[in-house]
């Protein structure tokens, strides 16, 4: 396994288009993670899955904001009626939880980066 | 309440070492994290301290943990021009959830 992949790499799209994401996370990891990184700043925390349980949302997430993980393995990311301030960088990470560091220990995909014009 | 604070720029000459600092509020056990962050990239793992350590060295990195202050420091030593990046520190609960990150301090190497 080469680690958390993410697709697209980058999207551009026109304010009120509906965009989605994918994270597949690393294959023995059962925990998922939603980041969003705006220029300057480091990552926010957007959501969080156990195995297909979506057990946290941030108030980031606005309604536009859905995600999913149906089988428990990859992730999407739905954006419905982009608006500018969504323009950001879209990071997901994965971790096998537990309770020892390296189990805890969260490991980034390279990130979908988005512009709304 | 959660915040990690970073200071925003370094600059090194090439060879010298690297002091990157970092507070942080929650006082709970927690693990400590530095990741790098290159243009364009995702976030890269570098080294990670349990708040229940003092010190932690891997290679050209040593992490060193103020807990009473809740300070936390990365030194990287004979810094390279590919040490060139944005360093994120971050503090996660034991068994909590969400990583929380600083604003991340550009570290720039000057050859």
């Amino acid at each position: 396994d080469t680690g958390v992949s993410q697709d697209p790499r980058h999207k551009i799209t026109k304010r009120g288009q509906n965009v989605t994401f994918r994270c597949d996370p690393i294959s023995e990891h059962n925990r998922l993670y939603w980041y969003r990184q705006t220029l300057g700043q480091g990552p926010e925390f957007l959501t969080y899955f156990q195995n297909e349980a979506q057990l946290e949302k941030s108030r980031l997430l606005s309604d536009r904001f859905s995600a999913e993980r149906p089988k428990g393995s990859f992730s999407t990311l739905e954006i419905q009626r982009t608006e500018q301030g969504d323009s950001a960088m879209y990071l997901c990470a994965s971790s096998t939880g537990g309770h020892r560091a390296e189990k805890e220990t969260q490991y980034f995909g390279p990130g979908t980066r988005l512009l709304v014009l | 309440g959660e915040d990690v604070e970073q200071s925003l720029f370094l600059s090194v000459r090439e060879g010298d070492s690297s002091v990157i600092n970092c507070t942080y509020t929650d006082s709970s056990s927690t693990y400590l994290y530095w990741y790098k962050q290159e243009p364009g990239a995702g976030l890269q793992l570098l080294t990670y301290i349990f708040s229940n350590m003092d010190m932690k060295q891997d290679q050209r990195l040593t992490v060193l943990l103020n807990k009473k202050d809740k300070h936390l420091s990365l030194r990287i030593a004979d810094t390279q021009t590919g040490d060139s990046a944005i360093y994120f520190c971050a503090e996660k609960k034991t068994g909590g959830f969400k990583t929380i990150f600083g604003a991340g301090t550009r570290l720039f190497v000057k050859a």
